[in-house]
């Protein structure tokens, strides 16, 4: 069974701070979503990572995938109140039966004004 | 947005009863899954399908059925309903050979099981 530990938990920062969450595994996986998440919703895709060490931004969000392929990154610059909610990242394994993807526990971040 | 939705958005149930989910897609994706949703533990898959009558157990399966007799709809029964029942789940689809298989999720059902 694939594994995806995710750190922190949960984040509360002021709104113009950074922050890093993390999502760590001992498994390869093909390629790596993060989802946010906000309440009464399902969670929707901010992007996938399918190369080793390949770095996406989105506006003020980076994403990085390990060389490794094992491990990735979100970091937000700058973060404003509509970034609060639940992140989530989802590994894919090579040859998944069923598109099938392992979530991590997710990161709660707030955001304070 | 990806056409899914989910039926009852709410329930509340008393231990020992039957229980069936619906999720409904109109965007004719090949996988539809169930997850349910506890704090701490992420998502969780419980049961995913991969065409009509084609079926498979994820993580989570024991105490759960499910059934795709039409591409758009996917259903989830819990035949006898405990406490540790009680969740947020989740009905997700995703294509093959589409944006790295995103899986698209639907508005959630709570269950309380009493």
């Amino acid at each position: 069974t694939q594994l995806l530990e995710q750190s922190p938990q949960f984040l509360s920062i002021q709104e113009g701070e950074n922050l890093t969450v993390y999502c760590n595994s001992s498994s390869v996986f093909s390629s790596l979503q993060w989802y946010r998440q906000e309440p009464g919703e399902g969670p929707v895709l901010l992007v996938t990572v399918v190369t080793g060490g390949e770095v996406k931004k989105l506006k003020r969000l980076t994403f990085q995938f390990g060389d490794a392929r094992k491990d990735s990154s979100l970091h937000i610059t700058a973060a404003q109140p509509g970034d609060t909610g639940l992140y989530l990242c989802a590994g894919r394994a090579f040859k998944a039966a069923g598109n099938k993807l392992t979530f991590g526990g997710g990161t709660r971040v707030l955001v304070k004004p | 947005d990806a056409g899914i939705t989910q039926s009852p958005r709410h329930k509340v149930t008393e231990t020992g009863t039957p229980v069936t989910l619906r999720c409904h897609q109109t965007e004719n994706h090949r996988y539809m899954y169930w997850y349910r949703q506890d704090p701490g533990h992420g998502l969780r898959l419980i049961h995913y399908s991969y065409g009509v009558k084609d079926t498979d157990k994820g993580e989570v399966s024991d105490g759960y059925s499910v059934s795709r007799s039409k591409t758009e709809d996917f259903l989830l029964t819990l035949e006898s309903a405990t406490s540790s029942q009680t969740s947020v789940y989740f009905c997700a689809i995703s294509e093959s050979g589409v944006s790295y298989n995103e899986q698209f999720f639907g508005p959630g059902t709570r269950l309380t099981v009493l």
